[in-house]
């Protein structure tokens, strides 16, 4: 099955620091997707994007099908973008292998 | 979005004890749900694909007596954990995806999860 790959494990920044995650992919997928996972539990959609470049606010997000890589920027961090950040792809059925996850602490 | 829900939040039961988890799709119509189980400090890991109307298929390793999946209507699926023990202790999350009327027909919306824990 699709290997996924995610790096860093861990980053620390602080507060006003850009960064850049990493995920990397071994086949081709129809499906990837990144994730911000809360202290709650909960995951936040935060981007649909098998291919292409797309942007919400202070994050953006560019996929690399044909070199199988996905990056997440994120743009002047803030203490609420603490977490963990999942990438996960689909490739020819519905279901989704995530990978290990970046966890992201900013620091005041 | 997409808005999935879960219940009930957390859960507390005692070995031998069966406990049984909702998951509804509340403002789309899902033929497909997925379940998933969370470690402490792990990532996700897919337990079973949820089939309106039909069985459930199971990943590699997990055991479908002990995890009872039905999916009777286009916004329910329950999961059953079976005489639970301490190791089924985790993080169960489900997730669902509205392929009509939607451009991004595969992306999938999660629930808020159940943390078990069995004592």
């Amino acid at each position: 099955g699709i290997q996924v790959e995610q790096s860093p494990p861990d980053l620390i920044l602080q507060e006003g620091a850009n960064s850049t995650l990493r995920c990397n992919f071994s086949d081709s997928v129809n499906n990837l997707q990144w994730f911000h996972q809360n202290p709650w539990g909960q995951l936040i959609n935060l981007f649909y994007i098998p291919s292409g470049t797309k942007q919400n606010g202070r994050l953006s997000a560019t996929t690399v099908a044909t070199e199988r890589y996905s990056l997440l920027y994120i743009s002047s961090s803030q203490t609420t973008d603490s977490g963990v950040y999942f990438c996960a792809v689909g490739g020819g059925s519905e279901k989704l292998v995530f990978g290990k996850g970046t966890k992201l602490t900013v620091n005041p | 979005g997409a808005v999935v829900s879960q219940h009930p939040s957390w859960v507390i039961c005692k070995s031998g004890t069966s406990v049984k988890i909702e998951c509804r799709s509340l403002d789309f119509q899902a033929t497909t749900m997925f379940w998933y189980r969370q470690f402490p400090k792990q990532s996700l890991m897919l337990m079973a694909t949820s089939n309106e109307g039909s069985k459930a298929t199971y990943e590699q390793g997990v055991e479908k007596d002990k995890f009872l999946i039905n999916h009777a209507s286009l916004t329910l699926s329950t999961l059953t954990v079976t005489s639970a023990h301490p190791e089924d202790s985790s993080f169960y999350i489900c997730s669902a995806s509205d392929p009509s009327g939607r451009a991004n027909y595969n992306e999938q919306f999660f629930g808020p999860g159940t943390r078990l824990t069995v004592l």
